[in-house]
């Protein structure tokens, strides 16, 4: 079964950091782009990070440029999201996805919540 | 950035109307939209990529249209299932940005 599954959501102090993973099964992780995208409670729907097959290539919606690190271990099977100086606004759902070619996501995790309290 | 601005931001409908949503690109995308339907506390499933590549296993009454910064959904025959909330999403580049989201409910 393809499935992503993300962990290390959690409730962290605004200025703190956390580590957030995505460990994927049933494709070949290192043949695709991968995505974080997130969801501030009640909100929509907010791109955040995503990362090329070999990582070589990322890309970050301003906000969260200098703070975020995307990256992954083809190896593990594993994406990552390293989010320091977290703020009340990085509060949400974090969603890792599959990007296709076009690109579009087509295979979600369940997501994690981060909650940063001030 | 590619700004998306997607209406209405809620609509009612019965089971069986035909209902469009709209999204507007602030600027050409080259078809380069997705479409997604998420319903309460799961994740957002692909409907239609490329304006409207329809995904395996999403019904034929979900279809896509559109062109330069115009795109609209369409579901011709609403079903009780289809209530949940639709996002389009450029692809065109990055930051990948979303519409608001159209919530989608039952009259």
């Amino acid at each position: 079964e393809v499935q992503l599954v993300e962990s290390g959501g959690g409730l962290v102090q605004s200025g703190g950091s956390l580590r957030l993973s995505c460990a994927a099964s049933g494709f070949t992780f290192s043949s695709y782009w991968m995505t974080w995208v997130r969801q501030a409670p009640g909100k929509g729907l907010e791109w955040v990070a995503n990362i090329k097959q070999d990582g070589t290539e990322n890309y970050y919606v301003d906000s969260v440029k200098g703070r975020f690190t995307i990256s992954r271990d083809n190896a593990k099977k594993s994406l990552y999201l390293q989010m320091n100086s977290l703020r009340a606004d990085d509060t949400a759902v974090y969603f890792c996805a599959r990007e296709l070619e076009l690109p579009s996501f087509d295979i979600w995790g369940q997501g994690t919540m981060v909650t940063v309290s001030s | 950035d590619i700004q998306m601005t997607q209406s209405p931001s809620s609509l009612s409908a019965s089971v069986g109307d035909r209902v469009t949503i709209t999204c507007r690109a602030s600027q050409g995308i080259s078809k380069s939209l997705a479409w997604y339907q998420q319903r309460p506390g799961k994740a957002p499933n692909l409907l239609l990529s490329a304006t409207s590549t329809l995904q395996i296993g999403v019904p034929s009454r979900f279809s896509g249209s559109g062109s330069g910064t115009d795109y609209t959904l369409t579901i011709s025959s609403l079903q009780p299932e289809d209530f949940a909330t639709y996002y389009c999403q450029q692809c065109y580049s990055t930051p990948y940005t979303f519409g608001q989201g159209t919530k989608l409910e039952i009259k």
